[in-house]
């Protein structure tokens, strides 16, 4: 079975700096994509960035890049120059079959003037 | 990008009443679209996967009589909350996928039930 573990209920960090997200997977498939989304209060969910099982480098995506280590089955995401907007609910995802999203715990971040 | 948009954005409803969220993809054609059910401070749980033409493809533990599903077009898919209960207020989100790359969501659907 497919699964997906974020291990920090909440995160504080300070405006500007970068931080880390914590995410690790756990599959059988030798293909499969890895996804994170950003949640605010509002609800929405907004795509960040995407990693392929088979993408050599590490997705980037402006302030947003996916450290993606294939051996230890993790995918963590890496916000840098924090803005107050970033806090929010981040999810960790992967593609299971048939299309569906599994989705990890989340992480509240919070950043800190 | 694709856009998915979700209505209503929020409803209240009285208990025993049922309630129906349509979702639609705006600009692409969406085979397979997914329902979500998310309770607060948790993650989103997969309820259903709604396929064109055919019937949905319910998960443990979720009521298919309760959650109806109807996928009558490539670009609609509805889910209807029947004899609603304050247990069923919850925040319900769809997605559907384009290209088999990332997956769009709707706005989400905020259902209260007094």
């Amino acid at each position: 079975a497919q699964k997906i573990t974020q291990t920090q209920p909440g995160m504080f960090v300070q405006e500007k700096e970068a931080v880390t997200l914590d995410c690790t997977y756990d599959t059988s498939d030798q293909s499969y994509g890895l996804f994170w989304y950003k949640q605010p209060s509002s609800g929405e969910m907004i795509f960040l960035i995407y990693q392929g099982s088979y993408d050599e480098q590490n997705a980037t995506e402006g302030r947003y890049s996916l450290n993606f280590q294939k051996a230890r089955k993790s995918a963590n995401l890496v916000i840098s120059a924090s803005q107050l907007g970033d806090s929010a609910m981040y999810f960790c995802a992967m593609r299971a079959k048939g299309g569906k999203l599994i989705f990890g715990q989340g992480t509240e971040l919070s950043v800190k003037p | 990008g694709a856009v998915v948009s979700q209505h209503p954005s929020r409803v209240i409803c009285k208990s025993g009443t049922s309630v129906k969220i349509e979702c639609r993809s705006l600009d692409f054609q969406a085979t397979t679209m997914f329902w979500y059910r998310q309770f607060p401070k948790q993650s989103l749980m997969l309820m259903a996967t709604s396929n064109e033409g055919s019937k949905a493809t319910y998960e443990q533990g979720v009521e298919k009589d309760k959650f109806l599903i109807n996928h009558a077009s490539l670009t609609l898919s509805t889910l209807t909350v029947t004899s609603a209960h304050p247990e069923d207020s919850s925040f319900y989100i769809c997605s559907a996928s384009f290209q088999n790359t990332e997956a769009f969501f709707g706005q989400g659907t905020r259902l209260t039930v007094v």
